[in-house]
Protein backbone atom coordinates (compact mmCIF):
# COMPACT_ATOMS: atom_id res chain seq x y z
CA UNK A 1 0.00 0.00 0.00
CA UNK A 2 1.39 3.34 -0.73
CA UNK A 3 2.19 5.92 2.57
CA UNK A 4 3.41 9.38 2.34
CA UNK A 5 5.79 10.91 5.32
CA UNK A 6 5.95 14.07 6.10
CA UNK A 7 8.36 15.60 8.99
CA UNK A 8 8.54 16.98 11.08
CA UNK A 9 5.34 17.72 12.49
CA UNK A 10 5.96 20.94 14.29
CA UNK A 11 8.82 23.50 13.83
CA UNK A 12 9.43 26.65 15.33
CA UNK A 13 12.05 28.87 13.74
CA UNK A 14 13.62 32.55 13.94
CA UNK A 15 12.99 34.84 11.20
CA UNK A 16 15.83 34.67 8.53
CA UNK A 17 16.69 31.21 9.24
CA UNK A 18 16.66 28.52 6.65
CA UNK A 19 13.84 25.66 6.12
CA UNK A 20 13.95 22.33 4.99
CA UNK A 21 10.63 20.17 5.03
CA UNK A 22 10.91 17.17 3.39
CA UNK A 23 8.32 14.46 2.13
CA UNK A 24 8.80 11.06 0.74
CA UNK A 25 6.26 8.54 -0.81
CA UNK A 26 6.01 4.91 -0.71
CA UNK A 27 4.70 2.07 -2.56
CA UNK A 28 3.93 4.13 -5.96
CA UNK A 29 6.31 5.64 -8.77
CA UNK A 30 6.14 8.73 -10.80
CA UNK A 31 3.59 10.62 -8.62
CA UNK A 32 2.38 14.34 -9.08
CA UNK A 33 3.77 15.72 -5.71
CA UNK A 34 2.28 18.64 -4.40
CA UNK A 35 3.21 21.21 -1.64
CA UNK A 36 0.32 23.23 0.01
CA UNK A 37 -0.05 25.82 2.43
CA UNK A 38 -3.04 26.43 4.77
CA UNK A 39 -2.89 29.87 7.05
CA UNK A 40 -4.96 29.90 10.32
CA UNK A 41 -8.48 30.36 9.09
CA UNK A 42 -7.78 30.37 5.23
CA UNK A 43 -8.18 27.48 2.53
CA UNK A 44 -5.54 25.23 1.32
CA UNK A 45 -3.30 27.43 -0.91
CA UNK A 46 -0.88 25.52 -3.86
CA UNK A 47 2.56 26.77 -3.53
CA UNK A 48 4.34 24.27 -5.83
CA UNK A 49 3.45 20.83 -7.79
CA UNK A 50 5.69 18.36 -9.57
CA UNK A 51 5.05 15.73 -12.47
CA UNK A 52 8.68 14.28 -12.31
CA UNK A 53 12.06 14.64 -11.19
CA UNK A 54 13.11 18.13 -11.17
CA UNK A 55 10.36 19.46 -12.74
CA UNK A 56 8.65 22.05 -10.46
CA UNK A 57 5.97 24.19 -10.85
CA UNK A 58 5.03 27.32 -8.42
CA UNK A 59 1.70 28.72 -8.55
CA UNK A 60 2.52 31.53 -6.18
CA UNK A 61 5.54 33.72 -5.97
CA UNK A 62 7.05 33.76 -2.38
CA UNK A 63 9.85 33.43 -0.20
CA UNK A 64 10.00 29.47 -0.95
CA UNK A 65 11.20 27.26 -3.44
CA UNK A 66 10.92 23.07 -3.69
CA UNK A 67 12.98 20.36 -5.22
CA UNK A 68 12.70 17.05 -6.55
CA UNK A 69 16.03 15.14 -6.28
CA UNK A 70 14.60 11.54 -6.73
CA UNK A 71 11.45 10.15 -7.73
CA UNK A 72 9.30 10.02 -4.40
CA UNK A 73 11.02 13.17 -2.67
CA UNK A 74 9.99 16.68 -2.48
CA UNK A 75 11.52 19.09 -0.68
CA UNK A 76 9.93 22.29 0.49
CA UNK A 77 13.08 24.96 1.60
CA UNK A 78 13.57 28.66 2.00
CA UNK A 79 17.05 30.48 3.05
CA UNK A 80 15.27 33.37 4.97
CA UNK A 81 12.30 32.66 6.42
CA UNK A 82 9.61 35.36 7.04
CA UNK A 83 6.97 35.75 9.62
CA UNK A 84 4.45 35.40 7.15
CA UNK A 85 5.65 31.98 6.19
CA UNK A 86 4.23 30.75 9.31
CA UNK A 87 1.22 28.35 8.43
CA UNK A 88 0.31 24.63 8.16
CA UNK A 89 2.25 23.25 5.52
CA UNK A 90 0.95 20.11 3.77
CA UNK A 91 2.67 17.33 1.34
CA UNK A 92 -0.06 15.55 -1.30
CA UNK A 93 0.56 12.62 -4.21
CA UNK A 94 -1.91 11.62 -6.62
CA UNK A 95 -1.01 8.93 -9.64
CA UNK A 96 0.33 10.93 -12.53
CA UNK A 97 -1.76 12.77 -14.36
CA UNK A 98 -5.31 11.01 -14.47
CA UNK A 99 -8.66 12.64 -13.68
CA UNK A 100 -10.84 11.13 -10.56
CA UNK A 101 -7.98 10.14 -8.12
CA UNK A 102 -7.71 10.77 -5.20
CA UNK A 103 -5.14 12.75 -3.63
CA UNK A 104 -3.18 11.49 -1.07
CA UNK A 105 -2.05 14.09 1.78
CA UNK A 106 0.28 13.53 4.80
CA UNK A 107 0.14 14.51 8.22
CA UNK A 108 1.46 18.03 8.10
CA UNK A 109 3.94 19.96 9.82
CA UNK A 110 3.07 23.57 11.80
CA UNK A 111 5.38 26.06 10.99
CA UNK A 112 5.85 29.02 13.39
CA UNK A 113 8.50 31.71 12.43
CA UNK A 114 9.20 33.91 15.33
CA UNK B 1 -9.99 32.34 -12.51
CA UNK B 2 -10.49 29.11 -10.98
CA UNK B 3 -12.39 29.71 -7.63
CA UNK B 4 -14.08 27.40 -5.12
CA UNK B 5 -16.45 29.41 -2.70
CA UNK B 6 -17.82 27.73 0.14
CA UNK B 7 -20.22 28.65 2.62
CA UNK B 8 -21.33 28.82 5.68
CA UNK B 9 -17.41 29.70 6.91
CA UNK B 10 -18.63 28.33 10.10
CA UNK B 11 -21.36 25.69 11.36
CA UNK B 12 -22.52 24.89 15.26
CA UNK B 13 -25.10 22.19 15.47
CA UNK B 14 -25.88 20.10 18.44
CA UNK B 15 -25.36 16.03 18.33
CA UNK B 16 -27.58 13.99 15.98
CA UNK B 17 -29.07 17.05 13.79
CA UNK B 18 -28.58 16.67 9.74
CA UNK B 19 -27.13 19.74 8.19
CA UNK B 20 -25.55 20.84 4.84
CA UNK B 21 -22.47 22.47 3.63
CA UNK B 22 -22.15 24.56 -0.07
CA UNK B 23 -19.62 24.56 -2.73
CA UNK B 24 -20.01 26.76 -5.35
CA UNK B 25 -17.40 26.74 -8.14
CA UNK B 26 -15.97 28.62 -11.46
CA UNK B 27 -13.22 25.79 -12.74
CA UNK B 28 -13.52 25.21 -16.14
CA UNK B 29 -13.30 22.64 -17.90
CA UNK B 30 -14.51 20.90 -15.14
CA UNK B 31 -12.84 17.33 -14.14
CA UNK B 32 -13.87 16.63 -11.11
CA UNK B 33 -15.38 17.55 -7.41
CA UNK B 34 -14.17 16.03 -3.92
CA UNK B 35 -15.17 16.85 -0.48
CA UNK B 36 -12.71 16.31 2.26
CA UNK B 37 -12.44 16.01 5.89
CA UNK B 38 -9.57 17.89 7.66
CA UNK B 39 -9.53 17.42 11.47
CA UNK B 40 -7.71 20.07 13.52
CA UNK B 41 -3.85 19.50 12.72
CA UNK B 42 -4.57 17.08 10.22
CA UNK B 43 -3.81 15.83 6.48
CA UNK B 44 -7.60 16.08 4.84
CA UNK B 45 -9.02 12.77 3.93
CA UNK B 46 -11.60 12.39 1.14
CA UNK B 47 -15.18 11.91 1.68
CA UNK B 48 -16.31 11.40 -1.69
CA UNK B 49 -15.65 12.12 -5.48
CA UNK B 50 -17.95 13.23 -8.51
CA UNK B 51 -17.66 13.59 -12.22
CA UNK B 52 -19.52 15.30 -14.35
CA UNK B 53 -22.31 12.63 -15.10
CA UNK B 54 -23.20 12.20 -11.12
CA UNK B 55 -25.48 13.75 -9.16
CA UNK B 56 -25.44 12.25 -5.85
CA UNK B 57 -22.47 10.26 -4.08
CA UNK B 58 -23.05 8.73 -0.70
CA UNK B 59 -20.46 7.72 2.06
CA UNK B 60 -22.08 6.79 5.53
CA UNK B 61 -23.86 9.50 6.70
CA UNK B 62 -22.31 12.09 3.99
CA UNK B 63 -24.09 12.33 0.55
CA UNK B 64 -22.97 14.76 -1.93
CA UNK B 65 -24.85 16.52 -4.23
CA UNK B 66 -23.71 18.02 -7.54
CA UNK B 67 -25.17 19.93 -10.70
CA UNK B 68 -22.43 21.06 -13.22
CA UNK B 69 -25.04 22.92 -15.02
CA UNK B 70 -25.17 25.67 -12.02
CA UNK B 71 -21.52 24.49 -10.76
CA UNK B 72 -23.58 23.79 -7.13
CA UNK B 73 -22.42 20.96 -4.85
CA UNK B 74 -23.76 20.13 -1.30
CA UNK B 75 -22.51 18.29 1.21
CA UNK B 76 -25.61 17.02 3.14
CA UNK B 77 -24.68 15.50 7.31
CA UNK B 78 -27.27 13.16 8.58
CA UNK B 79 -26.99 12.37 12.61
CA UNK B 80 -24.47 14.09 13.16
CA UNK B 81 -22.14 12.59 15.91
CA UNK B 82 -18.99 14.86 18.08
CA UNK B 83 -16.45 13.17 15.79
CA UNK B 84 -17.69 15.43 12.76
CA UNK B 85 -16.40 18.24 14.43
CA UNK B 86 -13.57 19.54 11.45
CA UNK B 87 -13.20 21.41 8.24
CA UNK B 88 -14.66 20.01 5.54
CA UNK B 89 -12.70 21.15 2.13
CA UNK B 90 -14.15 21.48 -1.27
CA UNK B 91 -12.32 20.95 -3.68
CA UNK B 92 -12.42 20.94 -7.63
CA UNK B 93 -10.02 19.75 -10.80
CA UNK B 94 -9.93 21.37 -13.60
CA UNK B 95 -8.28 19.82 -16.57
CA UNK B 96 -5.97 22.25 -18.76
CA UNK B 97 -4.04 20.95 -21.39
CA UNK B 98 -4.13 17.36 -19.87
CA UNK B 99 -2.86 18.84 -16.30
CA UNK B 100 -5.12 18.22 -13.52
CA UNK B 101 -4.91 20.61 -10.96
CA UNK B 102 -7.37 21.32 -8.44
CA UNK B 103 -8.62 24.36 -6.38
CA UNK B 104 -9.59 24.06 -3.03
CA UNK B 105 -12.42 26.26 -1.22
CA UNK B 106 -11.55 27.61 2.05
CA UNK B 107 -13.32 24.95 3.97
CA UNK B 108 -16.63 25.27 6.33
CA UNK B 109 -15.57 24.61 9.68
CA UNK B 110 -18.66 22.18 11.38
CA UNK B 111 -18.82 22.12 15.26
CA UNK B 112 -20.67 19.39 16.60
CA UNK B 113 -21.94 19.90 20.27
CA UNK B 114 -23.36 17.52 22.64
Amino acid sequence: SQTIHQWPATLVQPVGSPLSLECTVEGTSNPNLYWYRQAAGRGLQLLFYSVGIGQISSEVPQNLSASRPQDRQFILSSKKLLLSDSGFYLCAWKPRDTTGTEAFFGQGTRLTVV
Amino acid sequence: KNQVEQSPQSLIILEGKNCTLQCNYTVSPFSNLRWYKQDTGRGPVSLTIMTFSENTKSNGRYTATLDADTKQSSLHITASQLSDSASYICVVTGNTGGSYIPTFGRGTSLIVHP
